[in-house]
């Protein structure tokens, strides 16, 4: 079965500084990647996806993720973060040729000016 | 803008009164899901429709019930509603081509309070 772990429940980060949001999962076929985020109140962002190719990724509001096989890991970069940043992010996996979405428990960003 | 719409944003029911949350789209998606989120958790789906094909989750509470009248409309029931039940629930879609289904389109949401 499938399933998404994301290791830090709580990312409290400064203003301008860089961010690493990791994710790791498991699946025992070929599997598609996921990065969501969302703000208080609203619904799920795509912020990127992996589905075949170029194991980095770029996304929007200049995040980008890079896929590693070996070590089943998705994790998500920012070089400098923005108060905007300030969300939930999620992490999610979906085996190929499948229609469920599975996620992670998610991981708080809070960003400090 | 293409989209998926959610009404209401906010729906407030007391224990055990039927409540329909209501998920419109206009990407004309094929398939549409409904997740529950409750709070500090992740999105947990429901079920999903692929048109007009009914897939329930095997642990999705008898209580809840799903309708898919067209391609733009999907509502969800909840029959009774517990306290257990108050949460953020989540409509999406997704375009199912051959055997891949492409990126799912969440909406903003509706916020269920039950008291």
């Amino acid at each position: 079965a499938q399933s998404v772990t994301q290791l830090d429940s709580q990312v409290p980060v400064f203003e301008e500084a860089p961010v690493e949001l990791r994710c790791n999962y498991s699946s025992s076929v070929s599997v598609y990647l996921f990065w969501y985020v969302q703000y208080p109140n609203q619904g799920l962002q795509l912020l990127l996806k992996y589905l075949s190719g170029s194991t980095l990724v770029k996304g929007i509001n200049g995040f980008e993720a890079e896929f590693n096989k070996s070590q089943t890991s998705f994790h998500l970069r920012k070089p400098s973060v923005h108060i905007s940043d300030t969300a939930e992010y999620f992490c999610a996996v979906r085996d190929v040729g499948a229609q469920k979405l599975v996620f992670g428990q998610g991981t708080r960003l809070t960003i400090n000016p | 803008d293409a989209m998926v719409i959610q009404n209401p944003r906010y729906q407030v029911t007391q224990f055990g009164k039927p409540v329909t949350l209501s998920c419109s789209q206009t990407l004309n998606h094929n398939v549409m899901y409904w997740y529950q989120q409750k709070s500090s958790q992740a999105p947990k789906l429901l079920f999903h429709y692929y048109d007009k094909d009914f897939n329930n989750e095997a642990d999705t509470p008898d209580n809840f019930q799903s309708r898919r009248p067209n391609t733009s409309f999907c509502f969800l029931d909840i029959r009774s509603p517990g306290l257990g039940d108050a949460a953020m629930y989540l409509c999406a879609t997704s375009s199912l081509s051959g055997l891949n289904t492409d990126t799912q389109y969440f909406g903003p949401g509706t916020r269920l309070t039950v008291l």
